[in-house]
């Protein structure tokens, strides 16, 4: 069982609809979780930090976090074709900050 | 968030020669940064932990004669790829850790030919 576990996709969602990105993670003590986005070509970029259960809303993103059931999401509302890209999941390792990643979901949104 | 800058962007050496990659914080001081590497189509690959004035810690199978790293100061981690074949043209990223989060630089694309 790999550490961080994402569907590769691709996640074909229609513009202006609620794109649900779904990560699950193995170890149970884990805290800080991260939500990475990366156009082809580029490096990741940081969307949204999630320490604690429950929601977190910036802007048109959402995610969610359930540590029972080792479970995190992110939720695009009103998808634009900017959105797509890959999204990274991330799960804090360790005390140096060490990310472990999952493999990333190809998210398409069809104008 | 954060800004973290790399240099070159893109690289393109011949096999046996050496490159140095610069990663640098430009708005904070980052006590760890962090090496990456990407091939294309694959996930992000850690390569090595940097902490500012102590030895990097790689990753399994990554060797530390190849790729040397050097963190001196609270801004600046340097990778240098050694005898550089063209099994290691990749995607090379960098990242600084700031209050608990990582950010990434643009990333250095080496070729060797």
């Amino acid at each position: 069982q790999k550490e961080v576990e994402q569907n590769s996709g691709p996640l074909s969602v229609p513009e202006g609809a609620i794109a649900s990105l779904n990560c699950t993670y193995s170890d149970r003590v884990s805290q800080s979780f991260f939500w990475y986005r990366q156009y082809s070509g580029k490096s990741p970029e940081l969307i949204m930090s999630i320490y604690s259960n429950g929601d977190k809303e910036d802007g048109r993103f959402t995610a969610q976090l359930n540590k029972a059931s080792q479970y995190v999401s992110l939720l695009i509302r009103d998808s634009q074709p900017s959105d797509s890209a890959t999204y990274l999941c991330a799960v804090k390792k360790g005390s140096n900050y060490q990310l472990i990643w999952g493999a990333g979901t190809k998210l398409i949104i069809k104008p | 968030g954060a800004v973290v800058s790399q240099h070159p962007s893109r690289v393109i050496c011949k096999s046996g020669t050496s490159v140095k990659i610069e990663c640098r914080s430009l708005d904070f001081q980052a006590t760890t940064m962090f090496w990456y590497r990407q091939f294309p189509k694959q996930s992000l690959m850690l390569m090595a932990t940097s902490n500012e004035g102590s030895k990097a810690t790689y990753e399994q199978g990554v060797e530390k004669d190849k790729f040397l790293i050097n963190h001196a100061s609270l801004t600046l981690s340097t990778l240098t790829v050694t005898s550089a074949h063209p099994e290691d043209s990749s995607f090379y990223i960098c990242s600084a850790r700031e209050a608990g989060e990582q950010f990434f630089g643009p990333g250095t694309r080496l070729t060797v030919l």
